[in-house]
C-alpha cells in the first residue's frame, strides 16, 4: 500500500512569490491535513479537508490556503511568501474519524530567500 | 482547547537504559492521545495511541505509554534503549470531531554507546 506522497520534496522560492505544494493521500483516506514545522514554532496545524470541504483551520494568515479534489488529493498554496514561511510542510491522511491514525508524508522543505 | 507539554527538550540515555519521555496534556473533553517519532528529514511515524479502554498502551519498537487521567499524563517508556531510537519524539492530542492534532514541542533523544 503506497504511503502519503508529497511533491516536491524541496523547494526554494524568493520573497513575494507564491508556491503550491501537493499531497496524494493513502488510497481510501478521504481526510487530509496540513502542518507546518519550524524550529521556533514546532508543529502547527494549518487545515484539514474532507470530501473537498475544509472542516478545520489553524491560526494562519489568509496567505495560506488549500483545497482538496474529488480524488482526495490536496494542494496547499502560500502567496506573497515571507522569509518566515521557510519550513517543513507535512501532509497527513487518515480515515475521517476521530482518534484514527494520521499517516504523514515525508514533507516538502520550503526555503524562502 | 487542548494543549500538550513535553518535559525536557533533550534526553540522553545510554544504550540499554530506560527511556522515559514525559507528556502532559490539557483538554476540555476526554482526549485521544498519540506519540509520534520523527527521524531526520522524514515525516512522522505513529508509535502508539490511546483512544479508549486499557490505559497501558503498547506500540511499535518496544515502546509503551500509560494514560493517567488523574495526572493528565501520557508518558512514553521503553525499557532498553537502542541506538536506532535516536530521533525526535512528539506527543499529540486531539479531541472528538476536532480533526486536528495539537503537538508538544518535541523531545530529542540521543543514545550513547
Amino acid at each position: 500500500k503506497a504511503g502519503v506522497t508529497q511533491t516536491p520534496r524541496y523547494l526554494i522560492k524568493t520573497r513575494g512569490q507564491q508556491v503550491t505544494l501537493s499531497c496524494s493521500p493513502i488510497s481510501g483516506h478521504r481526510s487530509v491535513s496540513w502542518y507546518q514545522q519550524t524550529p521556533g514554532q514546532g508543529l502547527q496545524f494549518l487545515f484539514e479537508y474532507f470530501s473537498e470541504t475544509q472542516r478545520n483551520k489553524g491560526n494562519f494568515p489568509g496567505r495560506f490556503s488549500g483545497r482538496q479534489f474529488s480524488n482526495s488529493r490536496s494542494e496547499m498554496n502560500v502567496s506573497t511568501l515571507e522569509l518566515g514561511d521557510s519550513a517543513l510542510y507535512l501532509c497527513a491522511s487518515s480515515l475521517p474519524l476521530g482518534g484514527t491514525e494520521a499517516f504523514f508524508g515525508q514533507g516538502t522543505r520550503l526555503t524562502v530567500v | 482547547a487542548q494543549s500538550v507539554t513535553q518535559l525536557g527538550s533533550h534526553v540522553s540515555v545510554s544504550e540499554g537504559a530506560l527511556v522515559l519521555l514525559r507528556c502532559n496534556y490539557s483538554s476540555s473533553v476526554p482526549p485521544y492521545l498519540f506519540w509520534y517519532v520523527q527521524y531526520p528529514n522524514q515525516g512522522l511515524q505513529l508509535l502508539l495511541k490511546y483512544t479508549t479502554g486499557a490505559t497501558l498502551v503498547k506500540g511499535i519498537n518496544g515502546f509503551e505509554a500509560e494514560f493517567k487521567k488523574s495526572e493528565t499524563s501520557f508518558h512514553l517508556t521503553k525499557p532498553s534503549a537502542h541506538m536506532s531510537d535516536a530521533a525526535e519524539y512528539f506527543c499529540a492530542v486531539s479531541e472528538t470531531n476536532d480533526y486536528k492534532l495539537s503537538f508538544g514541542a518535541g523531545t530529542t533523544v540521543t543514545v550513547r554507546a
